[in-house]
């Protein structure tokens, strides 16, 4: 299995707190993603970096950062959470072949 | 940009074949992955098919042609096993492009 790990796995939070996830890999993969899954919406891509400080928006990129100081690390930041973020959110990594995915973490937005 | 289309759902029972397609836009087009998703789970990788035709692998096939935009995943000896979500991606040539997924195919495997 692919060494991608995120954490935290379940998060409640309070509207308009900030939220930070994470998404370390030990496989020095040059891409990595994050994604949310709704019902209805399939796997929609937030962000997404092809290196070291080299990042890029998705199309649901809206309230949402990200930052990629370190190969390994991928930091997704909700700089002020809302209930319309409650989703799974999905990271991945690849080196330009398949993707391989974290098993997700769930965030509950109340 | 991209655009792809798969059926939102499918249905079949065990041990029949299934075909689901998925229809594509994509500037650029390198490849087109397939993965699997199980309920509550990560997907996971299936195929990635290059050039045009059949590549098979067990009991899932998949097909690529890349001058109509199209592909299909064909599982042969459906098992209930099988019942999750199905998602095609089509893989763009430009270096620094994310893949982007279609919405998927649920299919559930009836006995």
């Amino acid at each position: 299995d692919a060494g991608i790990t995120q954490s935290p796995r379940h998060k409640v939070t309070e509207t308009g707190t900030p939220v930070t996830l994470r998404c370390h890999q030990t496989e020095n993969h040059r891409y990595m993603y994050w994604y949310r899954q709704d019902p209805g919406h399939g796997l929609r891509l937030i962000h997404y970096s092809y290196g070291v400080k080299d990042t890029d928006k998705g199309e649901v990129s809206d309230g949402y950062s990200v930052s990629r100081s370190k190969t390994e690390d991928f930091l997704l930041t909700l700089e002020s959470a809302t209930s319309s973020q409650t989703s799974v959110y999905f990271c991945a990594i690849s080196q330009g072949a398949e993707a391989f995915f974290g098993q997700g973490t769930r965030l509950t937005v109340v | 940009g991209q655009n792809i289309d798969q059926p939102t759902e499918m249905t079949a029972t065990e041990g029949a074949i299934v075909q689901i397609n998925c229809t594509y836009q994509t500037s650029g087009f390198n490849g087109l992955f397939w993965y699997q998703q199980h309920a509550g789970e990560a997907p996971t990788f299936l195929s990635y098919n290059v050039l045009d035709g059949l590549e098979e692998k067990g009991r899932f096939s998949s097909f690529l042609s890349r001058s109509k935009g199209y592909s299909y995943l064909l599982l042969k000896e459906l098992q209930m096993k099988d019942s999750a979500s199905y998602l095609c991606a089509p893989e763009a040539n430009q270096a620094g492009t994310a893949l982007i997924f279609g919405k998927g195919t649920t299919l559930s495997v009836s006995s």
